[in-house]
């Protein structure tokens, strides 16, 4: 079956810009997880859903970051003026329940302010 | 505070040697643990977890890891690299009440010469 899917996968914005990536996790997984990974690191959680409902969010940098997911489905990572450290891959990640279940993992998309 | 370390962040071996890739944690409380591996421009595969139970456990492409809590560590070895094995690795834990965010490492990138 499809795995996860996440687009655009690149993406250039300039600086000031909002910008929106999309997730597409494995149909009838439960929960999602956004990750920035900033080059040369691992990545660093953002937030977390369960279905609709957003259980963490302490993750997310500044109030430029907002995540939703509005049917428990499609997840859309929203960054309002963008920044140049805001330039990083953001990875989603889907998994079917939550501590011990394995986190299926997108491609990416590669954000790049300038 | 909850983390993890990855000693080493290139690791190089020969063709056929031992793969060795350490990986130690920070917790007051019980660790869920993982290895991923990141292949240039896809997403995170895991490798292999501990949740609960044996303290060995055996992962994908012949790789394994045995948790050790008295040294806090889950390092990850396969006794005879390939080729095919390059890519960034990385080490990452949840805990029971954290709803399955990880905590990544650094990553430790493996190159294997012919």
């Amino acid at each position: 079956g499809a795995g996860v899917s996440q687009s655009p996968r690149y993406k250039v914005a300039k600086r000031g810009q909002d910008v929106a990536l999309r997730c597409d996790p494995i149909s009838g997984h439960v929960s999602l997880f956004w990750y920035q990974q900033a080059l040369g690191q691992g990545p660093e959680f953002l937030t977390y859903f369960q279905n609709e409902a957003q259980l963490d969010k302490s993750g997310l940098p500044s109030d430029r970051f907002f995540a939703e997911r509005p049917e428990g489905s499609v997840s859309t990572l929203k960054i309002q003026r963008t920044q140049q450290e805001d330039s990083a891959v953001y990875l989603c990640a889907s998994s079917f329940g939550t501590v011990d279940y394995e986190q299926y993992f997108g491609p990416g998309t590669r954000l790049t302010v300038t | 505070a909850q983390s993890v370390t990855q000693l080493g962040s290139h690791v190089s071996v020969s063709e056929g040697a031992l793969v060795l890739l350490r990986c130690n944690y920070s917790s007051s409380v019980p660790p869920y643990l993982f290895w991923y591996v990141q292949y240039p421009n896809q997403g995170l595969q895991l490798l292999l977890k501990y949740t609960t139970g044996a303290t060995l456990v055996k992962g994908i492409n012949g790789f394994e890891a045995e948790f050790k809590k008295s040294e806090t560590s889950f390092h990850l070895t396969k006794p005879s690299a390939h080729m095919s094995d390059a890519a960034e690795y990385f080490c990452a834990v949840t805990f029971y009440n954290q709803g399955g965010k990880l905590i990544f490492g650094q990553g430790t990138e493996l190159s294997v010469k012919p």
